[in-house]
């Protein structure tokens, strides 16, 4: 099973739209996640980070946490053409101090 | 306040040579990180220090690539011989410390191409 698991995509959505992203981890006591966002040919880049269960909210962006299901989602609302990227999940594994990285998922916001 | 230097930005090379990619943290950055992306994944760390030291080399393979940081500032990750399936994108990170939830910020990267 992989440590850190994403939906690849891609996923296209209507400019205005909300992009619901959604990500699963395997080590239950994992402490932080983390949302990067990457553009094609481009490194990635931290939009949010998160570390108690709930909602955080920034700006159009939402990530929202839930240990007991190992689940940590990135909701981005009023979708823009410039969202169009792919968003990297990542979730620091205790003790070993490292990220732990899904796949990414493609996000294509349609004009 | 500049954010992490890598490079070149771009090497091509043929299978059995040598490279060399140099990175050049954030001021103050204790932790160094080296990732691997190919192209589809996420990308997968390869070596991770504290200051001068190796915190986690667990994933490097170390018959052919080699890391260094030895004044705990820039750092140099060498691949010798390099294979087909080295190709990918080199990401250098730093963040303050190794504290769980201390952010990391990426370098624009090394595009390495093996021919």
């Amino acid at each position: 099973q992989k440590e850190v698991e994403q939906n690849s995509g891609p996923l296209s959505v209507p400019e205005g739209a909300i992009a619901s992203l959604n990500c699963t981890y395997s080590d239950r006591v994992s402490q932080s996640f983390f949302w990067y966002r990457q553009y094609s040919g481009k490194s990635p880049e931290l939009i949010m980070s998160i570390y108690s269960n709930g909602d955080k909210e920034d700006g159009r962006f939402t990530a929202q946490l839930n240990k007991a299901s190992q689940y940590v989602s990135l909701l981005i609302r009023d979708s823009q053409p410039s969202d169009s990227a792919t968003y990297l999940c990542a979730v620091n594994i205790p003790n070993d101090y490292k990220l732990s990285f899904g796949a990414g998922t493609t996000v294509t916001v349609r004009a | 306040e500049a954010g992490v230097a890598q490079s070149p930005r771009y090497k091509i090379i043929e299978k059995r040579q040598s490279v060399a990619f140099w990175c050049n943290p954030i001021s103050g950055h204790a932790t160094l990180y080296w990732y691997q992306q190919i192209l589809g994944q996420g990308p997968k760390l390869l070596i991770q220090f504290q200051n001068n030291g190796v915190v986690d080399d667990s994933q490097l393979p170390k018959d052919r690539f080699s890391a260094e940081r030895l004044k705990g500032v820039d750092s140099t990750l060498k691949i010798q011989p390099a294979k087909l399936e080295d190709s990918a994108v080199y990401l250098c990170a730093s963040s303050l410390d190794t504290a769980s939830g201390s952010t990391q910020y990426f370098g624009p990267g090394t595009r390495l191409t093996v021919l």
